[in-house]
């Protein structure tokens, strides 16, 4: 079993939708939880990080958590082109080591 | 301080070769990360710096590879009598806590 597991996707949606992105982890000690954005080509880039149980907002994205389920999601509200971007979900278990699942591609269709 | 820094930001090298990759962390950032990425998955973590010393490696990372962050600022990871296999995109990524970490663009290593 992967540590973070992801859908590679891809995931299409078309403008003005909701995408919906989701992540799994085994690790029950996990404490601390990103999104990066990721263009082709280019260094990945954070979109938002959360560690509570429950939603976190951010303009067009919401984070959400659920540790008994070991489960967070990604909502993009409003999507656009420029959204079109693999997106990495990542978990910290508390020490310095950050794991990152494979991504899930995202395509945003105008 | 613009950010991460990394050169080069592409290497073409024989099979065989040795390669030295170079990474300036943002200045106030004491924790230094590098991460290793292959076409179509996330990137793996390879070892970690806080302050100069190298706290973890992971074992995907054989004898011919090696890092060092000197005095605590830039690092380097060299990767001696390199294989195919070694072609991927070499990610640096600074940070001062476990929060957010800030990515360089990174260095691909094509090894021919």
């Amino acid at each position: 079993q992967k540590e973070v597991e992801q859908n590679s996707g891809p995931l299409s949606v078309p403008e003005g939708a909701i995408a919906s992105l989701n992540c799994t982890y085994s690790d029950r000690g996990s404490q601390s939880f990103f999104w990066y954005r990721q263009y082709s080509g280019k260094s990945p880039e954070l979109i938002m990080f959360i560690y509570s149980n429950g939603d976190k907002e951010d303009g067009r994205f919401t984070a959400q958590l659920n540790k008994a389920s070991q489960y967070v999601s990604l909502l993009i509200r409003d999507s656009q082109p420029s959204d079109s971007a693999t997106y990495l979900c990542a978990v910290n278990t508390g020490g310095f080591k950050t794991i990152f699942g494979a991504g899930t591609r995202l395509f945003v269709k105008a | 301080d613009t950010g991460v820094s990394q050169n080069p930001r592409h290497k073409i090298t024989k099979r065989g070769q040795n390669v030295t990759f170079r990474c300036d962390p943002i200045s106030e950032h004491n924790r230094l990360y590098w991460y290793r990425q292959t076409l179509g998955q996330g990137p793996e973590f390879l070892t970690y710096f806080q302050n100069e010393a190298q706290l973890e490696k992971s074992r995907l990372l054989s004898d011919r590879f090696s890092a060092e962050r000197p005095k605590g600022s830039f690092s380097t990871l060299e990767i001696q009598r390199t294989e195919q296999g070694d072609s991927a995109m070499y990610l640096c990524a600074s940070t001062t806590s476990n929060t957010e970490a800030f990515f360089g663009q990174g260095t691909r290593l094509t090894v021919v």
